[in-house]
């Protein structure tokens, strides 16, 4: 079945550092990619997504490649910001109606 | 824009009690999918729905029940409840074109306690 696996966490970073939050995929068929972020007592929020291969999610600074070769799709900031303190969830969700299967979720610490 | 409405955004029941949970999508979409998160956990897939019908089904309890209206808000319906229902319950929204898996967007989520 479709499956997700994500980096522990927490990721500890100073203000301005460059993240990387590893996320691979087991998947049958062509699944779209999806990162979705959940700040402190609220809901999930997409951040972005891809839904082919090579394609490139982009979204507030944020950037995440889908490999097909590799199976991955990380996730990836050049700058981080207090702001982006927040647990990162990478899923999975193939055509149609079909439901997302969720990593564990990443915890990222940005600390000034 | 308008965004997935849920009611009541926090429950606080007794064990043994029933709870009833609304989700209202995002105008003209038509396929509503719930989700339960767990203290610290990714959320789980319950159920879905599409056009009114059932599409797919998680590891819901057979305690727990469901349905999409023909405004297409959905109600999940919880009985018996126990302590371990204690979870962040999401619903989703989505417009299946066919295409590409269409993008889940997510409500703020109903708090439940279960005391």
């Amino acid at each position: 079945g479709n499956s997700v696996t994500q980096m522990e966490g927490p990721v500890t970073l100073s203000e301005e550092a460059f993240l990387t939050i590893n996320c691979t995929y087991t998947a049958t068929g062509y699944p779209s990619l999806f990162w979705y972020v959940q700040y402190p007592g609220e809901g999930l929020q997409l951040l972005l997504k891809a839904t082919k291969a090579d394609d490139k999610g982009s979204n507030k600074g944020f950037e995440a490649t889908y490999r097909k070769e590799t199976t991955s799709f990380h996730l990836e900031k050049g700058s981080v910001q207090v702001s982006d303190s927040a647990v990162y969830f990478c899923a999975l969700g193939n055509t149609g109606f079909q439901k997302l299967v969720f990593g564990t979720g990443t915890r990222l610490l940005v600390s000034p | 824009a308008a965004g997935v409405i849920q009611s009541p955004r926090h429950l606080i029941k007794e064990k043994r009690e029933t709870a009833t949970l609304k989700c209202y999508p995002i105008p003209r979409h038509d396929t509503v999918y719930w989700y339960q998160q767990g203290p610290g956990q990714d959320p789980q897939f319950l159920i879905s729905f599409y056009e009114k019908m059932q599409s797919d089904k998680g590891s819901i309890p057979d305690r727990f029940s469901a349905q999409q209206f023909s405004d297409y808000h959905s109600e999940l319906n919880m009985s018996s409840l126990e302590l371990g229902d204690s979870a962040l319950y999401f619903c989703a929204s989505s417009y299946i074109s066919g295409g590409p898996t269409d993008t889940q967007y997510f409500g703020p989520g109903t708090r439940l306690t279960v005391l």
